[in-house]
């Protein structure tokens, strides 16, 4: 158990509905990382908040947004889903800011899209 | 945007035998990370290195970074059921301050 926790464990909807995934970070740690795992595209990077401010942006879409709030849970907001949006998504946390620190994962959100 | 390509893709081996990834990158790297993925779980942070040639061991797990710091291996001796999942690494380089995960080699041991 990494102390990280991810709510819900799955979700199917139907496209071009919106969800909500939610992440709560191990006790201690500032920064959580979004992370969208897919088979053709393996583990990509989504957007990094730390301390309730954005810090990094990878491969996130437009239709995709997050926040992280001041009790540093964080939320990623998923709309007009597509069916390629089907995928497991993961919340990593750390203690810093830095891409050196240690990442722990969540068990992840398997978001599946009909 | 930084690529870090994994192979194998694909390993399967018999109980006992030995194992091997590699992570290599076109740009230098400042650091890279190796994870564990079991089936159905989720990526667990095995080990991080920085420094050029860098080799570190974990029982029978030995991690290395090339001296170009543009590669590395992650080693598994004697390979055990225990050993099965997807091992990816994941680089940073230069001003790039997240994360580029391979797409991971899954092992696979026959008892």
């Amino acid at each position: 158990d990494s102390g990280v926790t991810q709510t819900p464990k799955h979700l199917i909807t139907a496209t071009g509905q919106r969800v909500t995934l939610r992440c709560s970070p191990r006790s201690g740690d500032l920064s959580v990382y979004w992370y969208q795992q897919s088979l053709d595209q393996g583990l990509q990077f989504l957007i990094q908040y730390y301390n309730g401010e954005e810090r990094a942006k990878g491969n996130i879409l437009e239709r995709f947004s997050a926040q992280q709030f001041p009790d540093l849970h964080s939320e990623l907001n998923l709309s007009s889903l597509e069916l390629g949006d089907s995928a497991l998504y993961f919340c990593a946390s750390s203690a810093g800011w830095s891409v050196t620190d240690t990442q722990y994962f969540g068990p992840g959100t398997r978001l599946t899209v009909l | 945007g930084q690529q870090v390509m994994q192979i194998p893709q694909y390993q399967h081996v018999q109980e006992g035998e030995d194992f091997t990834t590699y992570c290599n990158s076109s740009t230098t790297l400042s650091n890279i990370q190796w994870y564990k993925q079991r089936p159905g779980g989720h990526p667990v942070f095995l080990i991080q290195l920085v420094k050029s040639g860098e080799v570190k061991k974990q029982k029978r797990l030995t991690f290395q970074f090339g001296e170009a710091k543009k590669n590395s291996s992650l080693h598994i001796t004697a390979t055990q059921t225990t050993d099965v999942g997807t091992y990816f690494c994941a680089a940073s380089g230069g001003s790039n301050y997240k994360l580029t995960f391979g797409k991971g080699t899954l092992l696979t041991v026959n008892p």
